[in-house]
């Protein structure tokens, strides 16, 4: 198992300009979420997903959008790229499955690192 | 909504000498914690989780955690680092039966370990 990939690992984008980051896991999640991770602010949450097709805000969604049109991806687009967003992006998912308890432990990508100029 | 506070930013320690990375958290019925460690240009991990019964914890590389109901912490301990232990670690918590099950996370703390 590849477990969570993400694509690009490195971008460099200009004020205004759109991209979007993949994330792809392998181990039939239903969660996916998405973080950023800035310089002594720890990891905030972008958005989250609890299935396929279903999508929510999380602590600081502003200037970002998702969609999982399939259960194994969960898309984060920029639409007009900020310096602000100059980040380290994590994908993660969280297994639910069957029995108890349901730890939701999380599994991280590798990262993106965006640099918006 | 839960909070977490790891209370060192950083924590300078020399190779082969005990740690402990504290971590408290905002009062709650019943919770579950996850201390995930994070290596240079890589992303998080799992180290260790306490989800209910024993209230020490073992986990991977020889850490382990300790749940203190009364006062609200989860240390993080290791009774002898290695260089190879230098990462940031972040501390997490769940509160599932308050309905909230995507973690909220620590700032982080920077373990320095020096030969």
């Amino acid at each position: 198992n590849a477990g969570v990939t993400q694509t690009p690992k490195f971008r460099v984008l200009k004020t205004g300009q759109s991209m979007t980051l993949l994330c792809a896991q392998d181990m039939n999640h239903e969660y996916m979420y998405w973080y950023r991770q800035d310089p002594g602010m720890g990891l905030r949450l972008i958005h989250y997903s609890v299935g396929e097709g279903t999508t929510a805000k999380g602590e600081v969604p502003d200037g970002y959008n998702v969609s999982r049109l399939k259960k194994q991806n969960f898309l984060l687009g920029l639409e007009s790229a900020a310096p602000s967003q100059t980040s380290v992006y994590f994908c993660a998912s969280s297994y639910t499955g069957t029995g108890t308890p349901i730890s939701y432990e999380q599994y991280f990508g590798p990262g993106t690192r965006l640099t918006v100029t | 909504a839960q909070s977490v506070t790891q209370l060192d930013s950083q924590v300078p320690v020399f190779e082969e000498a005990p740690v402990e990375l504290r971590c408290n958290y905002s009062s709650s019925v019943s919770v579950y914690l996850f201390w995930y460690v994070q290596y240079p240009n890589q992303g998080l991990q799992l180290l260790l989780k306490y989800l209910s019964g024993s209230t020490l914890v073992k986990g991977i590389n020889g850490f382990e955690a300790e749940f203190n109901k009364s006062q609200t912490s989860f240390h993080l301990r290791k009774p002898s680092v290695h260089i190879s232990d230098t990462a940031e670690y972040f501390c997490a918590v769940s509160d599932p039966l308050g309905g909230s099950y995507i973690p909220t996370f620590g700032r982080g703390t920077s373990l320095i370990v020096h030969p």
